[in-house]
């Protein structure tokens, strides 16, 4: 039973292309997150929504778009892809108790 | 603006041997503070958290950890490292209040050396 989940695990991609990463979490979490780790292993919060309402919005360009339809889910979609963009994002939940639980990632290669 | 300053970028140490990874933070109130593991290809796995109450706190895989207010710091130990310890650890802080963002250390990569 995962509890954080993201699909896919691997995208490699072309430059100028348009993908999208889904999260789904079965916590019963209220807020959920994307985070982007770079190649120094850097982690940076992108988004946070709660409630499907978007309250941290980073400055992240806005070829990004994040899209909650419910509590459970939390996907991406990146318009445009550059080679900046290559990394691994991370989706994440948290509850009231604010500790974050993380899934496995993605890991974006734009070529 | 809350942050977390892990000095050690990579350490070293033998199976068998202690361990200790520094964090120091910054925040204007007292934070909920986390240490978070990363083995490679993986996501992160929390190893334990401080919220309030008994500044030593124990997690996962035999780790623990110490608040220490007037040294801003939450430092990480292990009495005996096992080969499979071998990751990348994070420190992170974040702040009370829903619009708070769960702010990230630069990381320590550990090896453990047979």
């Amino acid at each position: 039973d995962t509890a954080v989940s993201q699909t896919p695990k691997y995208l490699v991609t072309q430059m100028g292309n348009d993908k999208s990463i889904k999260c789904e979490q079965n916590l019963g979490h209220d807020t959920m997150y994307w985070y982007k780790q770079d190649s120094k292993k850097f982690l940076k919060i992108m988004f946070s929504y709660n409630n499907k309402e978007l309250i941290i919005n980073e400055t992240v360009p806005n070829r990004f778009s994040p899209k909650s339809p419910d509590k459970a889910h939390l996907n991406l979609h990146i318009n445009s892809l550059e080679l900046g963009d290559s990394a691994v994002y991370f989706c994440a939940s948290s509850h009231v108790d604010r500790v974050s639980y993380f899934g496995p990632g993605t890991r974006l290669l734009v070529l | 603006a809350q942050s977390v300053t892990q000095p050690d970028i990579h350490i070293t140490v033998s199976e068998g041997a202690s361990l200790e990874l520094r964090c120091n933070y910054s925040y204007g109130a007292t934070p909920y503070l986390f240490w978070y593991v990363q083995s490679p290809g993986q996501g992160l796995q929390l190893l334990l958290k401080y919220f309030s109450g008994d500044t030593l706190v124990q997690g996962i895989k035999g780790f623990e950890a110490e608040f220490k207010r007037s040294q801003s710091s939450f430092n990480l130990r292990k009495p005996s490292v096992h080969w499979s310890d071998a990751a990348e650890y994070f420190c992170a802080v974040v702040g009370t209040g829903t619009a708070s963002k769960l702010t990230f250390g630069t990381g320590t990569r550990l090896q453990v050396t047979l």
